[in-house]
């Protein structure tokens, strides 16, 4: 059973760019949620989805920010125009519906 | 201010000694979580306690939770090298089982060998 995957897992973009960052989560979960990690700081939970529906974007920016999770495919992050201060660390988890998440390896931002 | 907060930032020990990290949180919660980060990479889940239990093991694992004091502690005993990461607590909130994670700003923890 493959784990969590994310790509790209280094993204480079220059200001005002998009950024498009892709989560699968494991065979059988239905809940994704996505994390930002900026450097030396713990992650931050950004949004909560399920098939086809936002649960929670109470941690997401209003602005440039959006998040999909269809029917068909991976979990999508989209970052619009974006600035320097969007260089992160992106993390997806997936959960079957318990509490225990699994974390993909994560997507590193760099905007320039 | 942070929901999870570890104790200490930074710990170094020497391999075969014990290291004990605390977490203190403020919400009421469904479930505590401890997860560890190799520099660079992504996270790995090393233990879950539900609200109701006050203790649990894993292979070198102790965690411990005080839902009174609003805070748990994890112990890794006879440490190795291969433990240096950082450690994180995550809760999740009472009101929802299945949802978003909060975590703390995590302890680095280094053992030399």
């Amino acid at each position: 059973n493959a784990g969590v995957m994310q790509n790209p897992r280094h993204l480079v973009r220059r200001r005002g760019q998009e950024a498009r960052l892709r989560c699968s989560p494991m065979k059988g979960h239905s809940h994704v949620y996505w994390y930002r990690q900026l450097p030396e700081e713990g992650l931050k939970f950004m949004v909560y989805l399920q098939k086809e529906n936002i649960i929670d974007e109470s941690g997401m920016p209003k602005e440039r920010f959006s998040a999909e999770f269809p029917k068909e495919g991976p979990s999508i992050l989209r970052i619009q125009q974006v600035v320097r201060g969007d260089s992160a660390a992106y993390f997806c988890a997936s959960s079957p519906g318990h509490n225990e998440q699994f974390f993909g390896p994560g997507t590193r931002l760099t905007v320039l | 201010s942070q929901q999870g907060e570890e104790d200490p930032q930074a710990l170094s020990i020497q391999e075969g000694e014990n290291a004990t990290m605390n977490c203190s949180y403020k919400t009421s919660i469904n479930n505590l979580q401890w997860y560890r980060q190799n520099s660079g990479r992504g996270l790995v889940h090393l233990i879950l306690i539900r609200s109701n239990e006050r203790e649990k093991h894993s292979g070198r694992l102790r965690v411990t939770l005080d839902t009174s004091k609003k805070s748990s502690s994890l112990l890794i005993t006879a440490s190795r090298a291969a433990d240096t990461a950082s450690y994180f607590c995550a809760t999740g909130p009472e009101w929802a089982s299945g949802s978003r994670l909060t975590f703390g700003e995590g302890t680095q923890l280094t053992v030399n060998p």
